[in-house]
């Protein structure tokens, strides 16, 4: 079975240095990855995607992710961070079921709150 | 493309009624997924619908059921509720295949008193 486990609940970083939110999956097959951020009393918004086509993903707002696969890892990863980037993050896997296709079930971490400081 | 939508955006229900949430995906997809979304338990898997077929069902109580129309456009239905049931609910739509992305709307949060 799949599953995704994130770090830490809370990181706290000041603006303009860097970000890291820490994701390892387990999975049996060649997972599909994503990163989604919530802020508060909004829906999720996709930050990126991982399918195997390239081990470093780029995604939206300057963020980016790299798959690992020896450390089972997806970790998220921004240069400098900004006020706006304050949200709750999550690292997500698909469920591929039992032949490695897609069966619209996602499995959420359970989330990492990023907060910035000025 | 207009995003996800869901309706109520709002909702205040009591012990043992009933409700309904709709939502309509994006133009053109045809999966639609509901989650659950708790402080305790974070964000779990309702129910999955492809062309008007339940696909995909998690470990949720009968009491949650949905269904797809053929515009794509899903409901879902909790009956008695419970205290326990106050959470935001999501839908997420997708094209509908393998590793299809899932696109979520803004989420109607439901209170139960």
């Amino acid at each position: 079975a799949q599953s995704v486990t994130q770090l830490d609940s809370h990181v706290s970083v000041s603006e303009g240095t860097p970000v890291l939110l820490r994701c390892n999956y387990s999975s049996s097959y060649s997972p599909s990855l994503f990163w989604y951020v919530q802020h508060p009393n909004k829906g999720l918004q996709l930050l990126l995607k991982y399918t195997s086509a390239a081990t470093l993903v780029k995604g939206i707002n300057g963020f980016e992710a790299e798959f690992k696969k020896s450390e089972t890892s997806f970790h998220l990863t921004k240069p400098s961070a900004h006020m706006s980037d304050a949200a709750e993050y999550f690292c997500v896997v698909s469920d591929q079921g039992g032949y490695g296709g897609s069966q619209g079930n996602l499995i959420f971490g359970k989330g990492t709150k990023l907060s910035v400081k000025p | 493309k207009a995003g996800v939508t869901q309706t109520p955006r709002y909702l205040i229900k009591t012990r043992g009624q009933q409700v309904t949430l709709s939502c309509s995906p994006i133009s053109g997809h045809r999966s639609v997924s509901w989650y659950q979304q708790t402080p305790g338990q974070g964000l779990q898997f309702l129910f999955e619908y492809f062309s008007e077929t339940q696909r995909n069902k998690g470990n949720f109580p009968g009491r949650f059921s949905g269904r797809q129309f053929s515009n794509s456009r899903s409901e879902m239905n909790v009956s008695t509720l419970e205290l326990g049931d106050s959470a935001l609910y999501l839908c997420a739509s997708s094209l509908g295949g393998a590793e299809e992305t899932q696109y979520f709307g803004p989420g109607t949060r439901l209170l139960v008193l």
